[in-house]
């Protein structure tokens, strides 16, 4: 089965602080992608990666970076949180092929 | 751009009834894929289901069956007889070229299975 694991369940940080969110998967997929969900919004896509060291911007993609410096791993930055980024946060990885993306267990983010 | 609409905010079924969980979508792509999702309370997405654009037969598997009817734009998830497991967030979603790309998520239907 594909894992896909997400560094932490529930995080709390600062506004202001520069925030980093892991995600590992196991099973050597090319895509990977961060989404944030929020009630009433679904999932909106903030950034996804085709491949090593590539990244496209999803369609909220405004005070995120992100990062994959190797296949099984893309992590999500905030520069310098702030409160209006407290969300679930979830990463997804996918082949190139017609199969769903698989996804980790979410990251509940709190920013005070 | 691609957008997925699900107009039923929340769902009360009675258990072992059937349910239908409505989702129409919209895009210009000729090629797609529609998928649907489980969101329990615990939070990890459950996939479900997978329908492709071009194929002809609606896809199923297991109680979970998609209503694909592609002229109406319209990809509804059936699930028969329903149980108390079956409570949760559903999300309809899509993306282009059958799958293998970023996914455009509806907001999502909470559905309650009472006893």
């Amino acid at each position: 089965d594909v894992k896909v694991t997400q560094s932490s369940r529930y995080l709390v940080k600062r506004t202001g602080e520069k925030v980093f969110l892991e995600c590992v998967q196991d099973m050597d997929h090319e895509n990977m992608f961060w989404y944030r969900q929020d009630p009433g919004l679904g999932l909106r896509l903030i950034y996804f990666s085709y491949d090593v060291k590539m990244k496209e911007k999803g369609d909220i993609p405004e005070g995120y970076s992100v990062s994959r410096e190797k296949k099984e791993r893309f992590s999500l930055i905030l520069e310098s949180a702030s409160t209006n980024q407290t969300s679930m946060y979830l990463c997804a990885s996918s082949d190139n092929s017609a199969k769903p993306q698989h996804f980790g267990d979410g990251t509940r983010l709190s920013i005070l | 751009a691609q957008k997925i609409t699900q107009t039923q905010p929340g769902m009360f079924v009675q258990e072992k009834e059937a349910v239908t969980l409505d989702c129409t979508y919209d895009t210009s792509d000729q090629s797609y894929g529609l998928f649907w999702y489980k969101q329990p309370s615990s939070g990890e997405m459950i996939f479900l289901i997978y329908q492709g654009s071009y194929d002809e037969q609606n896809a199923t598997e297991g109680r979970y069956s998609l209503n694909f009817q592609k002229a109406r734009k319209s990809a509804n998830l059936v699930i028969s007889a329903s149980q108390l497991g079956d409570s949760a967030m559903y999300f309809c979603a899509m993306s282009s070229n059958f799958g293998n790309e970023k996914l455009t998520f509806g907001t999502g239907t909470r559905l309650t299975i009472i006893p």
